[in-house]
């Protein structure tokens, strides 16, 4: 079984000031991990995602997360925010290798973001 | 360019009453899934199905049915229902059942008196 921890529920956070979500997970086996945004009254959008290969991965609006192997951490960056960022964040595992029973996503309990002028 | 279509936004129950919440995704995707969203919780995954004519319990089965009516159409129905059920409700498509991000739809708000 897996488990989603993020540590921080809200983050207050100045425009253009940078801001940090951190995510921790633990699992007895390999995962992928994802991080999904929520605006408000709506549903989850994919913004990034950790399949294999280089541990930084980008997303087009100026997102970054780091996959941290021996931390069993994912945190999501972005070095300067905007009005628009302020939604909320979840963190999301699902075991590897690939299963023919189904892609079941782990999520945390998500951080929310506020952007203030 | 609608996705995964939910219906309906917004239900209240009473207590006891029965409810099924429609969902439809035209993507073409194999797989569908069913969570319930509570503060502080994340998403919580109900049911699944990993292709056309099969389902399976996820994290939180306990209440629920699903039919996984085709490919397009995966129904999440409550029975009997229970304040404890309150919640945002939101189903989910994915191309096949590994690694593939999951496409959300918009959720069905869900309160039980």
């Amino acid at each position: 079984a897996q488990s989603v921890t993020q540590l921080d529920s809200q983050v207050p956070v100045f425009e253009e000031a940078p801001v940090e979500l951190r995510c921790n997970y633990s699992s007895s086996v390999s995962v992928y991990l994802f991080w999904y945004v929520q605006y408000p009254n709506q549903g989850l959008q994919l913004l990034l995602k950790y399949l294999s290969g280089s541990t930084l991965v980008e997303s087009i609006n100026g997102f970054e997360a780091e996959f941290n192997k021996s931390q069993t951490s994912f945190h999501l960056r972005k070095p300067s925010v905007h009005i628009s960022d302020t939604a909320e964040y979840f963190c999301a595992v699902t075991p590897r290798p690939l299963r023919a029973a189904g892609n079941k996503l782990t999520f945390g309990g998500g951080t929310r973001v506020l952007v203030k002028p | 360019n609608a996705g995964v279509t939910q219906t309906p936004k917004f239900q209240v129950l009473k207590t006891g009453q029965s409810m099924t919440l429609q969902c439809a995704q035209d993507m073409n995707h194999n797989s569908m899934y069913w969570y319930r969203q509570d503060p502080g919780m994340g998403l919580r995954l109900i049911y699944y199905s990993a292709s056309e004519g099969t389902t399976d319990k996820g994290e939180v089965p306990n209440g629920y049915n699903v039919s996984r009516l085709n490919k397009r159409e995966f129904s999440l129905r409550l029975e009997s229902a229970a304040p404890s059920q309150t919640s945002v409700y939101f189903c989910a498509s994915s191309e096949t059942a590994d690694n593939q991000p999951q496409h959300f739809g918009d959720g069905t708000r869900l309160s039980i008196l």
